[in-house]
């Protein structure tokens, strides 16, 4: 079946970039998300990107799609505290139910 | 106000016993949705349902069921709580009207331990 998968942690220091990476398996993704997921709290949509994009880029977010690879990254620039959390990739296919999403990537930034 | 509520926020019951978690939401959307996540696992889906008529099994639904009572309320039911069942629940909601994103919106979670 189709399957997203991530790395489990990521630890940076403030002020540098943060890459989070993420594959997956099913080429009929429609659409490509990132969520954050802070302490206590549901997960919020980041970002996402649409199949037919390589790339999007929303302040300090970068997201690439390599979809020959069926991979997906997400750049955070000048990693702040505040971005400590939980990430997630997910995919959807328009059209469908199917919503499917990785294992989380903790990120933790050091001060 | 939060747009999708859960309740309880947190629940410690006993092995047998059986539980109902809540969900209500403000967003209008057809579509609600029950997930579990659990350390290293990331979110499995539970149970969807695209509107008051239509319930569909998610991809781990042994040991759990669901009423969809009101366009705005997904309640998620264990008949018989076992400790495997100790997991963090979420529930969301999403448009249907086929022009969005697909964004889904995600409330704030149960956290539910089975001794």
């Amino acid at each position: 079946g189709e399957d997203v998968e991530q790395s489990l942690f990521l630890s940076v220091r403030e002020g540098d970039s943060s890459v989070i990476n993420c594959t997956y398996t099913d080429s009929s993704s429609t659409y490509l998300y990132w969520y954050k997921q802070e302490p206590g709290a549901g997960l919020q949509l980041l970002t996402y990107i649409f199949s037919n994009m390589d790339m999007k880029q929303d302040q300090r977010l970068t997201v690439l799609l390599n979809k020959k690879d069926k991979h997906l990254s997400l750049r955070i620039a000048d990693t702040q505290t505040g971005d400590s959390a939980i990430y997630f990739c997910a995919e959807s296919t328009s059209g469908t139910y199917k919503y499917i999403f990785g294992t989380g990537t903790r990120l933790k930034v050091l001060a | 106000d939060a747009d999708v509520t859960q309740t309880p926020r947190n629940r410690i019951t006993k092995t047998g016993k059986r539980i109902m978690l809540e969900c209500s939401q403000t967003k209008g959307h057809d579509r609600m949705y029950w997930y579990r996540q659990d350390p290293g696992l990331g979110l499995r889906l539970i149970y969807y349902s695209f509107d008051v008529k239509d319930i569909n099994k998610g991809e781990i639904s042994d040991g759990y069921s669901v009423s969809r009572q009101a366009q705005a309320k997904f309640s998620l039911s264990l008949e018989s709580a076992i400790p495997n069942q100790t997991a963090l629940y979420f529930c969301a909601t999403s448009d249907n009207t086929g022009t969005g994103v697909g964004e889904q919106y995600f409330g704030p979670g149960t956290r539910l331990t089975v001794t």
